[in-house]
């Protein structure tokens, strides 16, 4: 049972555009969420995250938006970047597990 | 800045044989993680380790084994390597569970033919 889902495998977009990255999860108790990018062979590196407490969090170019209620959050990108092209993984935990529930990735291609 | 390494980026093992992974990080982290990353299911839990010689099953624990003897070393073991294990492998370390940040290590392809 896939508990953090990311529908979309693939998104292309033009650069200084803006990206917009959906992630579904189905546990109420996660209370905090990450997103990380992956670069081919490389390992994930962190990028934002945000605490079940708040609706967003920003971070220079990087938006994370929490739905609580539609237990859905997206990243927002903008402007998108050609440096940006990459995996994006979405990720959660609940406090009394410590485990990261992680999606299965979406692949972003920022055209120049 | 934290680093996390991997004893190796490619490795080809045989079906049956005994496979080591290891992990090191330096930033006097508690907790090691090994997941692995598999196309269209996103990066999986497989052990981690909250403590020396401490370790919790994650969601796919079948078919390995971990070892932590020390803080800055976190191993995985396939003791029975098969075809299905074909896998890019993964380590991670962070400071606190659950609401910090991990840091991820290069990863090994690890290729069981």
């Amino acid at each position: 049972d896939q508990q953090v889902k990311q529908n979309s495998p693939s998104l292309s977009v033009q650069e200084g555009r803006i990206s917009i990255l959906n992630c579904d999860y189905t546990n109420s108790m996660f209370d905090y969420f990450l997103w990380y990018k992956k670069y081919p062979a490389e390992g994930p590196t962190f990028l934002i995250s945000i605490s079940s407490i708040k609706d967003k969090n920003e971070d220079g170019r990087f938006t994370v938006f929490l739905n609580k209620s539609a237990k859905h959050l997206s990243l927002h990108i903008v402007p998108s970047q050609p440096g940006d092209s990459a995996v994006y993984f979405c990720a959660a935990s609940s406090g009394n597990t410590g485990k990261l529930i992680f999606g299965q990735g979406t692949t972003l291609q920022v055209k120049p | 800045d934290v680093k996390v390494t991997q004893s190796s980026r490619y490795l080809v093992k045989r079906t049956g044989e005994k496979v080591f992974l290891e992990c090191v990080q330096d930033m006097d982290h508690e907790n090691m993680f090994w997941y692995r990353q598999d196309p269209g299911l996103g990066l999986r839990l497989i052990y981690f380790s909250y403590d020396v010689k401490m370790k919790e099953k994650g969601d796919i624990p079948e078919g390995y084994s971990v070892s932590r003897e020390k803080k800055e070393r976190f191993s995985l073991i396939l003791e029975s390597a098969s075809t299905n294990q074909t896998s890019m492998y993964l380590c991670a370390s962070s400071l606190a569970l659950g609401w910090d940040e991990q840091y991820f290590g290069p990863g090994t392809r690890l290729t069981v033919t």
